[in-house]
């Protein structure tokens, strides 16, 4: 199956300071990518869709100054969390999506941890 | 607006018992449902999806349109089946209920 990688898989950062988030479509492009934050115990929550060289579209309530997406080729979308605050401590994850034929699936990155101390 | 409601949090049977995951959603167009799954330490990973009418791993879910509902259903539990259980439904983008934790004990 079509794999996606994140890079890193876990950073901590110190209040302030900005971090960003690779994820990666490895054995297939993308043209949408999804962003995700998982809160502990709790579902996912979608951030926002990234299209490749296009504005991403951001979920209501997020901020997308905050959240800086940026798609820039069809296997590569970053996120980038700038003047990171202790509340912005979450697990992320990207999901690329692929459309062949009549089917439409996701693939989802094993996530990055980000601890904002 | 589009929602997906997993009322169990928490869903725990015995190795062979049958299980059965509850999902209900909302939305006012054709729906398009998936079941994915989440093993300990791995990563989300689709398990089925509506359109397919198929039996993954030895679920099976079917769509109720009238009770607008997308149960995930195994006869005989295994203790391997012990994961996070999401439903979700698909408009442009996924739509995630709040996940039910299956335990299947020895």
């Amino acid at each position: 199956g079509a794999v996606v990688s994140q890079h890193p898989s876990r950073v901590i950062c110190k209040s302030g300071t900005s971090v960003k988030i690779e994820c990666r479509s490895l054995d297939f492009q993308a043209t949408t990518m999804f962003w995700y934050r998982q809160f502990p115990k709790k579902s996912l929550m979608l951030m926002a869709t990234s299209n490749e060289g296009s504005k991403a579209t951001y979920e209501q309530g997020v901020e997308k100054d905050k959240f800086l997406i940026n798609h820039a080729s069809l296997t590569l979308s970053t996120l980038t969390v700038t003047s990171a605050h202790p509340e912005d401590s979450s697990f992320y994850i990207c999901s690329a999506r692929i459309l062949e034929l009549s089917t439409d699936t996701q693939y989802f990155g094993p996530g990055t941890r980000l601890t904002v101390l | 607006a589009q929602r997906v409601t997993q009322p169990e949090k928490l869903l725990s049977v015995f190795k062979g018992a049958p299980v059965e995951l509850k999902c209900n959603y909302s939305y006012s167009g054709s729906p398009e449902l998936f079941w994915y799954v989440q093993y300990s330490r791995q990563r989300l990973q689709l398990l089925l999806r509506h359109i397919s009418r198929e039996s993954i791993k030895g679920f099976t879910a079917d769509l109720n349109k009238g009770e607008t509902s997308f149960h995930l259903k195994k006869p005989f539990a295994q203790e391997e089946d012990s994961a996070m259980y999401y439903c979700a439904l698909k408009n442009n983008d996924m739509r995630f209920g709040a996940g039910t934790r299956l335990t299947v004990k020895p």
